[in-house]
């Protein structure tokens, strides 16, 4: 696709259920972020992928809390015994790994805990 | 976690120039400076980027200090499309980069 795509749009699930959420790069684009997003506030950064590399894990809230991305490519954020408190946008940006490159934002998926 | 400093919001009247500052004083000689925009109900989008010299780009311009302690996006005529949250962001290569809270630009028609 020509963009980055996050699935689903939406999700309400009950607290204590597992959810998983999904994240398609822009193809190439060896850099990927999983940001969450609460009500009216700022992005709060959670996990971040380069190639090969160790993912920078420094952002999750909690051991609940967990991401992987298979083959370089698609990313899956997972959350354990979800909790109300987890209720947020959760918002997947993809890029070349330069810093002088622009980042790519998904839609997000909102996550709903009830 | 978060290396800049913004306002929390401003106001434009339309068909104005807006001058959102930004602070970044403890910026690095490898961090670029990027600006994004979250409309209502969206994810952010790029807007602009910089490393030392000013930039400009169909959607705005980017005033650099010469210290690089901090950084001005300039929209030159503000309409109702461009109110947004506004986010300055430093961004190193190899590295994650955070957001603050942004400034939130209300136009007034």
């Amino acid at each position: 696709g020509a963009g980055v795509s996050q699935s689903p749009s939406n999700k309400v699930t009950e607290k204590g259920k597992d959810v998983e959420l999904r994240c398609d790069p822009i193809s190439g684009h060896t850099a990927l972020y999983w940001y969450r997003q609460s009500l009216g506030q700022g992005l709060e950064f959670l996990i971040y992928f380069q190639g090969n590399s160790a993912p920078d894990k420094s952002g999750l809230p909690s051991d609940r809390f967990s991401a992987e991305r298979t083959g370089g490519s698609v990313s899956t954020l997972t959350i354990q015994r979800t909790q109300q408190e987890d209720s947020a946008v959760y918002l997947c940006a993809s890029s070349p790994p330069r810093a002088n490159t622009e980042a790519f934002f998904g839609q997000g998926t909102r996550l709903t805990v009830v | 976690d978060a290396k800049t400093t913004q306002p929390n919001s401003m106001e434009s009247n339309e068909e104005e120039p807006v001058h959102l500052p930004c602070n970044h004083s403890t910026i690095s000689g490898t961090d670029y400076i990027h600006w994004y925009r979250q409309l209502p109900s969206q994810g952010p989008e790029y807007v602009i980027h910089g490393l030392t010299s000013n930039v400009n780009n169909r959607m705005a311009s980017l005033a650099i200090a010469e210290d690089r302690k901090s950084s001005t996006l300039i929209l030159h005529r503000a309409t109702l499309r461009d109110a947004a949250v506004y986010y300055c962001i430093l961004r190193d290569t190899g590295n994650q980069f955070y957001f603050g809270t942004g400034t939130s630009l209300t136009v007034i028609p």
